[in-house]
């Protein structure tokens, strides 16, 4: 099956800092979602995106569909403690249906 | 509303045996999807249904199953566990197949011993 690089694997930054992480594939999806999982928790969805070069917000996190469809980018403004957590993307394979598949995650610390 | 409910939240089972987890959609939801999380990684697909039909199988062997009933709940089970088998089982619910937009609930964590 296909896989999904993200990066960083993980980050520790100062509250209030911007946040930037991507997601790559070898193969085009056609949808992409950002996930956030904290502790104990099953994930949350935060944005998703169906359309290349799509670029779309909400609240402080801003999320882009690559142009070439292999990649995502999330993008997390003046982060605060609550931000804390994993952060998965999922694509959906073209040939697929509706199964989609997740990548490793970024882990994020946000320092006070 | 309440959001998508699954059950048991933990259970420990032997080798062997076999295991059943369950899930509640979200009102109005149609489609369910099973996941598997294994510590350390992303969630795994292993079964999309829709209206009672499978409509999505991941790669996972015969030893897991899955079913819909008609007030949209859905069981998963797993035959035969092996110790491998140790994840946190995600559900999530969607409104139809063709809406992306899917909702998790908290899992249920199986641990094999």
């Amino acid at each position: 099956g296909q896989q999904l690089n993200q990066s960083p694997q993980s980050m520790f930054i100062q509250e209030g800092e911007d946040v930037s992480m991507n997601c790559t594939s070898s193969s085009i999806f056609n949808t992409w979602l950002w996930y956030k999982q904290e502790p104990g928790e099953g994930p949350v969805l935060l944005i998703a995106l169906y359309k290349a070069g799509e670029l779309t917000s909400n609240g402080r996190l801003t999320a882009q569909f690559g142009i070439t469809r292999k990649d995502s980018f999330l993008n997390i403004s003046a982060s605060i403690p609550s931000d804390v957590g994993i952060y998965f993307c999922a694509g959906q394979e073209m040939k697929y249906g509706q199964n989609f598949v997740f990548g490793p995650g970024t882990r994020l610390s946000v320092l006070p | 509303d309440a959001g998508v409910t699954q059950s048991p939240t933990h259970l420990i089972k032997t080798r062997g045996q076999h295991v059943t987890l369950r899930c509640s959609p979200i009102s109005g939801h149609k489609s369910v999807s099973w996941y598997q999380q294994v510590l350390g990684q992303g969630p795994q697909f292993i079964f999309q249904y829709y209206e009672k039909e499978e409509r999505g199988r991941g790669n996972f062997p015969d030893r897991f199953s899955a079913r819909q009933f008609p007030n949209y709940s859905s069981e998963l089970n797993v035959n035969a566990l092996l110790l491998g088998d140790s994840a946190l089982y995600l559900c999530a619910s969607s409104f139809q197949t063709d809406t992306y937009e899917q909702y998790f609930g908290p899992g249920t964590r199986l641990t094999v011993t």
